[in-house]
């Protein structure tokens, strides 16, 4: 199975400010048809889970543009170019290339400072 | 509008059984694979069970594998788990979610599996 590992695993962020999250898998996410199939998922306190970011860089409709997704290979990241009292929550990295199993980073608790 | 509704959770012995329905409307569900995920107390997300968007190739997390059957009825607009020899570590939110390039693109509310004597 693959092994999704986060960091950090709680990250206190100050309003306006930016933040990262990074995510790294134990093998390659290229799929054989040259696609990388990693998302990020948010889960807000209390509510279901939402997607963000699907196959590394693609933000979902309805996302806001302060969110961003890079990376390739085993090592990927999400970016908020500036924290809102909104994006308080989990953030989950999940790859879908090499299934099954589909897997989920351990989360990481956005909160603010 | 599209959503997804689950239903079905509850309180449950350990051994017992359980079947959990999503109810889907907003959509042509028969063109979509479907999952479950779920999220224990004080854990992560976890896959739980994927199915093809014609009902065939299912696929599961070996947790519950050989224990849990996904199903679907697309006349219906219906996806199902039918849960048996529920354990203590299956408590659990449940949520169905659409699969859309990738997983999760629509996520239902979630219900709550409490698996305890």
């Amino acid at each position: 199975d693959v092994v999704m590992t986060q960091s950090p695993l709680s990250l206190p962020v100050t309003l306006g400010q930016p933040a990262s999250i990074s995510c790294r898998s134990s093998q390659s996410l290229v799929h054989s048809n040259g696609n990388t199939y990693l998302n990020w998922f948010q889960q807000r306190p209390g509510q279901s889970p939402r997607r963000l970011i699907y196959n590394v860089f693609n933000r979902d409709s309805g996302v806001p543009d302060r969110f961003s997704g890079s990376g390739s290979g085993t090592y990927f990241t999400l970016k908020i170019s500036r924290v809102e009292a909104e994006d308080v929550g989990i953030y989950y990295c999940l790859q879908s290339t090499h299934w099954p199993p589909y897997t989920f980073g351990q989360g990481t608790k956005l909160e603010i400072k | 509008e599209v959503q997804l509704v689950e239903s079905g959770g509850g309180l449950v012995q350990p051994g017992g059984s359980l079947r959990l329905s999503c109810a889907v409307s907003g959509f042509r569900f028969s063109s979509y694979h479907m999952h479950w995920f779920r999220r224990a107390p004080g854990q992560g997300l976890a896959w739980v069970s994927r199915i093809e968007d014609d009902g065939t190739l299912l696929t599961y997390a070996d947790s519950v594998k050989g224990r849990f059957t996904i199903s679907r009825d697309n006349a219906k607009n219906m996806l199902y788990l039918q849960m048996s020899s529920l354990r203590a570590e299956d408590t659990a939110v449940y949520y169905c979610a659409r699969d859309n390039i990738s997983p999760g693109d629509l996520w239902g509310q979630g219900t709550l599996v409490l698996v305890s004597s």
